[in-house]
């Protein structure tokens, strides 16, 4: 079982629709979770950072953490084209750098 | 400010073939990580350098490949000999800090033939 969960789509919406993405992990060390970005042929891109659970909204992207079950959501409002990407879930122990990424959910936004 | 910039783009080579990777840095950003990332994955680290220092190569396939920095700028990654299995894209990424903000370049895409 891999420490890090993630659906790999691809998931196609309807521009305007509300985007709900998901991992799940199992190691409870993990403290710092992050969602990136991927467009075709470029390298992540960070979108969203959080610690402890809760909610972190960031214009259209909310970011919700919930340690208990051990679960990490993204959501996107109101979606666009230019959202159709790979987002990918990213965590992290308290110490340093080390991330432990998701395989990355592909969104497809279609006018 | 400039990103992360890596080459090549793209690299076609033929099984049991050399091949290397270079990466130039953001300034100022000591921490440097060489990922790969498999198709359909997401990208697994490879090997972490602090400035000129190599602290975490746990993941890095000795046998075979092999990365060095150099004054802890620039950075190369080598394999050698290539294998079929070796086919991904091969990120290079930056931090300056402990936050988890990792910068990446647009990656070097890999096939072995």
């Amino acid at each position: 079982q891999k420490e890090v969960e993630q659906d790999p789509g691809p998931l196609s919406v309807p521009e305007g629709a509300i985007v709900s993405l998901n991992c799940t992990y199992s190691n409870s060390a993990f403290q710092y979770f992050m969602w990136y970005r991927q467009y075709s042929r470029k390298g992540p891109e960070l979108l969203m950072y959080t610690y402890s659970s809760g909610n972190k909204e960031d214009g259209r992207f909310t970011a919700q953490v919930d340690k208990s079950s051990k679960y990490i959501s993204l959501f996107i409002r109101d979606s666009q084209p230019s959202d159709s990407a790979t987002y990918l879930c990213a965590m992290r122990t308290g110490g340093g750098n080390k991330l432990t990424f998701g395989t990355g959910t592909q969104l497809k936004v279609e006018l | 400010e400039a990103g992360v910039v890596q080459s090549p783009r793209y690299k076609i080579i033929e099984k049991k073939q050399p091949v290397a990777f270079w990466c130039n840095p953001i300034s100022g950003h000591n921490t440097l990580y060489w990922y790969r990332q498999n198709l359909g994955q997401g990208p697994e680290l490879l090997i972490r350098y602090e400035n000129e220092e190599a602290v975490d190569d746990s993941q890095l396939p000795k046998d075979r490949f092999s990365a060095e920095r150099l004054k802890g700028v620039d950075s190369t990654l080598k394999i050698q000999p290539a294998e079929l299995g070796d086919s991904a894209v091969y990120l290079c990424a930056n931090s300056r800090d402990n936050t988890g903000e990792l910068f990446f370049g647009e990656g070097s895409r890999l096939t072995v033939l």
